[in-house]
């Protein structure tokens, strides 16, 4: 079965302290994504990647940089966390843009 | 921007009844998806449907995508279909496509 793997499951980080999220995926997919779920707005996209060594922009961007070092490992990379970047995180992989996501058991990161 | 507007957003029913959620989308969409994210966070995809009507097991999905509508019905419901239900619109981003998540419909199932 796919499986994606995000760590750590939970976080607590300072205000202006660099956060790094990691998710590994065993699907051979070339897609994965970066989401945050908030109450009130729902899931929103963050970054995505399509090739290792390569990311986009998804529909929030600001504030985040993402990673792709290989076809298996994609980060979020928080560099000034701040209080606005409370938000449970979740990344997912897809073979095909957009088709079929699966997902990780998300992580959830409290800025304080 | 694009918006996904979910229906009710919450739901209470007894176990057997059946459940209708609505999905309505604010520009074109190529296909809506339907997720469920259990209690305590993780998502599924449950279904993928760009027109028509698609079913699986007691899921049925109808999506009207020229009426920027689409609805996921649950038959018989059961404890265990407790949780939230996520419809996405995809549409065309560039040379890829992106998913616009709705805010979701909470279905509790009671005994």
């Amino acid at each position: 079965e796919a499986a994606v793997t995000q760590s750590p499951r939970s976080k607590v980080a300072v205000t202006g302290g660099k956060v790094t999220l990691s998710c590994h995926q065993t699907n051979n997919h070339d897609y994965m994504y970066w989401y945050r779920q908030d109450t009130g707005h729902g899931l929103r996209l963050i970054h995505y990647s399509y090739v290792a060594d390569s990311t986009e922009k998804g529909d929030i961007p600001d504030g985040y940089k993402a990673s792709r070092p290989s076809q298996e490992n994609f980060s979020l990379i928080l560099e000034l966390a701040s209080l606005s970047q409370t938000a449970v995180y979740f990344c997912a992989s897809s073979r095909v843009s957009a088709e079929t996501l699966y997902f990780g058991s998300g992580t959830r990161l409290t800025v304080l | 921007g694009q918006q996904v507007q979910q229906s009710p957003a919450s739901l209470v029913l007894q176990e057997g009844e059946n459940a209708e959620l609505q999905c309505n989308f604010s520009s074109t969409a190529t296909r809506l998806q339907w997720f469920y994210q259990r209690p305590g966070g993780s998502l599924v995809s449950l279904l993928s449907n760009p027109s028509g009507t698609k079913h699986t097991g007691r899921l049925t999905s109808t999506t009207v995508t020229k009426e920027r509508r689409g609805s996921l019905h649950i038959s018989s419901s059961q404890i265990t279909d407790s949780g939230t239900y996520l419809c996405a619109m995809e549409r065309r981003g560039g040379s890829n496509y992106k998913l616009t998540f709705g805010k979701g419909t909470l279905l509790t199932v009671t005994p």
